[in-house]
This record gives C-alpha cells, structure tokens and sequence, in this order.
C-alpha cells in the first residue's frame, strides 16, 4: 500500500499525558499537511510543511501541539499535557507540487483523552 | 473568509434513488473545489474535484459542476448503492501561505442507503 499511512490508528490517554503520532505521506509527496476532526464536523487544518520546513501553522495549533518533519519525510505530531478537548482524529494528508492542490488523506489516528 | 456550506443531514435513501447533495461556498480567491468521502472509522478519500468554472468532476458514478456564477458545486448520483452508505465532505482550497493549499472543509453530510 502506498498511500499516506499513520499511527497509532487510536489512542487512549489520561488527561496530562503527552502523545505523539507519526505520518508518512506518499513516498515523493514533498508536501505534508496536519488536520484536526472532531465528531459531527469537517476536518481543520494545523499546519503544513513542504520539504522540511514549517511553512504556515494554524491559530488552533497552541503552544502544546508541536509538529516536525525532519528529514522531509515522515512527521510527528507531538501533544503536551493533554487535555479532553483535544481528543478529535488526528489527519495527516499529503500532496506533490506539480500535481498542485490534489490532497491525499490517511486513515487518522483518533486521540481519546480521559 | 473561507467557508463551505453543506447540506445538512442526514439523507436516506432506498437503493438505485437520485442523489443530491448540496454545496455552496465563499472563497477570498480563486478556489478549487472538491468532494471527499468518509466510511466509517475511516480517514477521507478525494471523491472527485474541479479546478475552474464550468469543470465537470466526475468518479464511480459521482458528479459535481463548478458554478461561479451560484458559487456552488452540488454532488449528484443517478443511482445510489449501499456501499455509497457514508459521510461526504465538500471542500475548497485557496492558495495561502506561498504555496500551501490549504483545504477549507464543510461539515459533512451523512449519508445511508437502505437496500
């Protein structure tokens, strides 16, 4: 399988735990993207990354959510201290620049914060 | 800003019925539009998608228009199944940041189909 993969797939944690997931996009997807569904709504974005640099993060993405993506390829997710407000399905999503704005999904990792 | 607007659910259906879902946006640019779906427990899979006025995207019997002139981009099957059973999510993206497409999401339309 080729597509965007990630994991863990589901995680529970106790409130103040921090947690990290892991994304890797498409094998030549210089493009990686970081978005955040919770039940009943669409997904929102965190943040983007081309190549290894951190190009445009979002006004949801507070101080304990750090993201990386250090050799280009794969990423982390990292959230500190958890709270039961974040607990949404983490999506990660990838793309290549010459095909433009086409944005590939993986499965996403669901965070349950107790 | 940017916003999509959806149709809001959930829809019902019996098996080899007409499919519409509606969706209108709001763009601060030039956007590109796109219909994804959702099965349960799953991540989003790109349905189809348009990239200027008057495109038709179309896939596994899916189809949507591009309408500037009513800002709208409504998803349309002439024959729903039961594996169609799922959440549809329209969407936009509007360069921003350089070059980051960022998509703008709608709030999803379940969707059940009964044999």
């Amino acid at each position: 399988d080729t597509g965007v993969s990630q994991n863990p797939r589901h995680k529970i944690t106790k409130r103040g735990q921090n947690v990290t997931f892991r994304c890797d996009p498409i094998s030549e997807h210089n493009r990686l993207y970081w978005y955040r569904q919770t039940l009943g709504q669409g997904p929102e974005f965190l943040t983007y990354f081309q190549n290894e640099a951190q190009l445009e993060k979002s006004r949801l993405l507070s101080d304990r959510f750090s993201a990386e993506r250090p050799k280009g390829s794969f990423s982390t997710l990292e959230i500190q201290r958890t709270e039961q407000g974040d607990s949404a399905m983490y999506l990660c999503a990838s793309s290549l620049s010459i095909t433009g704005n086409t944005i590939y999904f993986g499965e996403g990792s669901w965070l349950t914060v107790v | 800003g940017d916003s999509v607007t959806q149709m809001e659910g959930p829809v019902t259906l019996s098996e080899e019925a007409f499919l519409t879902i509606n969706c209108t946006y709001t763009a601060t640019g030039y956007p590109s539009l796109f219909w994804y779906v959702q099965y349960p427990g799953e991540g989003l899979q790109l349905l189809l998608k348009a990239t200027k006025a008057d495109d038709k995207g179309s896939n596994k019997g899916f189809e949507a228009t591009y309408r500037k002139e009513t800002t709208s981009f409504h998803l349309e099957k002439g024959s729903v199944q039961v594996s169609d059973s799922a959440v549809y999510f329209c969407a936009l993206s509007v360069r921003s940041g350089g070059s980051n497409y960022k998509l703008t999401f709608g709030k999803g339309t379940l969707l059940t189909v009964n044999p």
